[in-house]
Formats: C-alpha cells, structure tokens, sequence
C-alpha cells in the first residue's frame, strides 16, 4: 500500500498562472481533505470531501481556488490565478471516517507550491 | 470556536530527561483530541487519539477536561522522538479538525 499519493511534489510558477495538485487517498477511505500548511503553522483544513459531495468548503477561497473528487475517489485542488501568497504545502489526507467519529487521518507527502 | 494552543515552538531536552508538550483547547462540545507527529523528511502521521488511552513510543497524553488541555507526555525522551508535533481537535460529529501552530521537539544526546 503506497499510502495516500500526491502531485506533483514540488512546482514552481509565476504569479498569475494556474496550478493544480493531484491526491489520490487510500483505497476505501472515504473521507478526503485538503490542508494548506504555512511555514511554522500547522495544518490548515481548505475543503473536506465525503465521498464525492463537499461537506465542508468554509475555508477554501472560492474566487481563485476550486476542488473535485470525481467519482469519491481522486481529488484535484486548483487555483486560479495563483498569487504570491499561496505559497505553501498542499497537504491531502485521507480517513475512514464513521458515524460521530474521525477517523485516523492519512496524509501525503504534500505538494510545496512557490509562486514567484 | 474551535481553536488549539501549543504555546512553545521549541522544546529541547537532553536524552533520557521527561518531556511534556502542552496542548489547550477552545471546544464547547465533547471533543476529540489527536497527537499527530512529523518526524524529518516523513509525512505527518498519527501518534495517538485520546479515546484510546494507549501509550504509543512510551508517549501518553490525557484528556483534562477541567483545564481543557491534553499534554503529551514522555518520561524518558529518546533522540530518536526529535520531531514536529502537532495537537489536533475534532468535534464531535462535525469531523472539521483543526490543528495547532506545532512544538519542535530535541532531544539531545
């Protein structure tokens, strides 16, 4: 089992361009999230998928920033355009979550963005 | 609101000394506390859930609902706990977890 897989790793773009990001979650879990981590600060929750339905896009910047899981599987995170201020890691995890509960949470290596 | 408080950045002790990284917490609710780790060039992981109540690589955290806080402990640190340790909060039912800022821990030899 490879674990909860991301990409890319690592991308470098120039502002105003468009960038997205790859999770593919363990094989099961049914619940998927995205986090923005900024440097000396913990995880971040942008958007959290049940399945394919978004349950919890609160904090995700819907005017540059947009998510999907097709078929409650994959997931794809984009932005754009990117701006100097979301550099960062991208961070995806995966859980089985059950009624009431969180499951343990399964994270990717993340994805460190760099907007120049 | 949900919120997390790690209030040191950085713990350093020396090898085989006790540690304890503190954790408060801001829920009405009945939550749900996690110690998450990322030890060097690894992803973050889970170290332990306090529903557990189990001791994982010696650590041990509780729940104290009273000074809403829930401390990870250690009696003996080993060089090998040096890691970014993260406190984390769920509320029941809403499965929104939210993360505090992290205490790097050192452990000296």
């Amino acid at each position: 089992e490879a674990g909860v897989v991301q990409s890319p790793r690592y991308k470098i773009i120039e502002k105003k361009q468009p960038v997205a990001f790859w999770c593919n979650p363990i094989s099961g879990h049914n619940t998927l999230y995205w986090y923005l981590q900024n440097l000396g600060q913990g995880p971040e929750l942008l958007i959290r998928y049940e399945n394919e339905e978004a349950v919890d896009d609160s904090q995700l910047p819907k005017d540059r920033f947009s998510a999907e899981r097709l078929k409650g599987v994959d997931s794809t995170l984009k932005i754009q355009p990117a701006e100097l201020g979301d550099s960062a890691v991208y961070l995806c995890a995966s859980s089985l979550a059950t009624s009431g509960r969180v499951g343990e949470q399964y994270f990717g290596p993340g994805t460190r963005l760099t907007v120049t | 609101a949900q919120r997390v408080t790690q209030p040191e950045k950085l713990l350093s002790v020396f090898k085989g000394a006790p540690v304890e990284l503190k954790c408060n917490y801001s829920y009405s609710g009945s939550p749900e506390l996690f110690w998450y780790v990322q030890y060097s060039r690894q992803r973050l992981q889970l170290l332990l859930r306090h529903i557990s109540r189990e001791s994982i690589k010696g650590f041990t955290a509780d729940l104290n609902k009273g000074e809403t806080s829930f401390h990870l402990k250690k009696p003996f640190a080993q060089e090998e706990d040096s890691a970014m340790y993260y406190c984390a909060l769920s509320g029941h039912g809403g499965f929104k977890t939210i993360f505090g800022a992290g205490t790097r821990l050192f452990v000296k030899a």
